[in-house]
């Protein structure tokens, strides 16, 4: 699976927009974009993913790049609940189990 | 119940001693997870079931037995627990049938051996 960089902390204020970067660079072409978070102490949830396509759900968008090396998370209204790590995951289409890295600490700011 | 369940919520255990994680989904998911999360660390992969009957080793197995007898439960055996052990444990399932890799986590457990 790629493996994805993501910077460490990110702060937004409460009501803003939360973008949240990912670089997967080395991801290949049968290989996913997922997205969890983890609001502390509790288990991860998941939030959304994607191929190549822009995505959207009720929770966020998915902005994949059109080479897909990179994708942005967007939290279109960050609230204080949103406070959480972020995690980008790179999982190809066959495989099962998720690889969990360091992900970006988002503090939504009131 | 709706969802994933895990117990005991917390356990602080003297090393040595023998213990077994529970978790029980109700969602008919196929496959079945056990992470742990070290703190201020990311999730790392201990054992997996794709379905009921099977399993196989995630990132880091030494240590922990599991067994799969059936679809809804998916115990986390520690058979002589260890300080390094020590660690918050939580246990997910997901519905590969789908199509999707979109796994649903328990509250976890918060184990300390001692």
């Amino acid at each position: 699976d790629a493996k994805t960089t993501q910077p460490p902390s990110m702060d937004c204020a409460e009501g803003r927009a939360a973008n949240l970067p990912c670089n997967h660079s080395t991801i290949s072409g049968n290989e996913y974009v997922y997205w969890y978070r983890q609001i502390h102490s509790q288990g991860p949830q998941y939030i959304i993913h994607g191929l190549k396509n822009n995505e959207t759900n009720e929770m966020a968008s998915l902005i994949i790049t059109e080479d897909r090396k990179s994708s942005t998370l967007i939290l279109p209204h960050a609230t204080l609940r949103d406070t959480a790590v972020y995690y980008c995951i790179v999982i190809s289409g066959s495989a099962r189990q998720l690889t969990f890295g360091s992900g970006t600490q988002l503090t939504v700011l009131p | 119940i709706a969802g994933i369940t895990q117990a005991p919520t917390s356990q602080i255990l003297a090393a040595g001693r023998r213990m077994t994680l529970r978790c029980t989904q109700d969602m008919r998911h196929n496959a079945m997870y056990w992470y742990r999360q070290d703190l201020g660390l990311g999730l790392r992969l201990i054992h997996y079931s794709n379905t009921a009957g099977t399993t196989g080793k995630g990132e880091v197995p030494d240590g922990y037995s599991v067994s799969r007898a059936n679809t809804d439960d998916f115990p986390l055996t520690l058979a002589s627990a260890v300080p390094s052990q020590t660690s918050v444990y939580f246990c997910a399932s997901s519905d590969w049938d789908r199509g999707l890799n979109e796994q649903f986590f328990g509250p976890g457990t918060r184990l300390t051996v001692l």
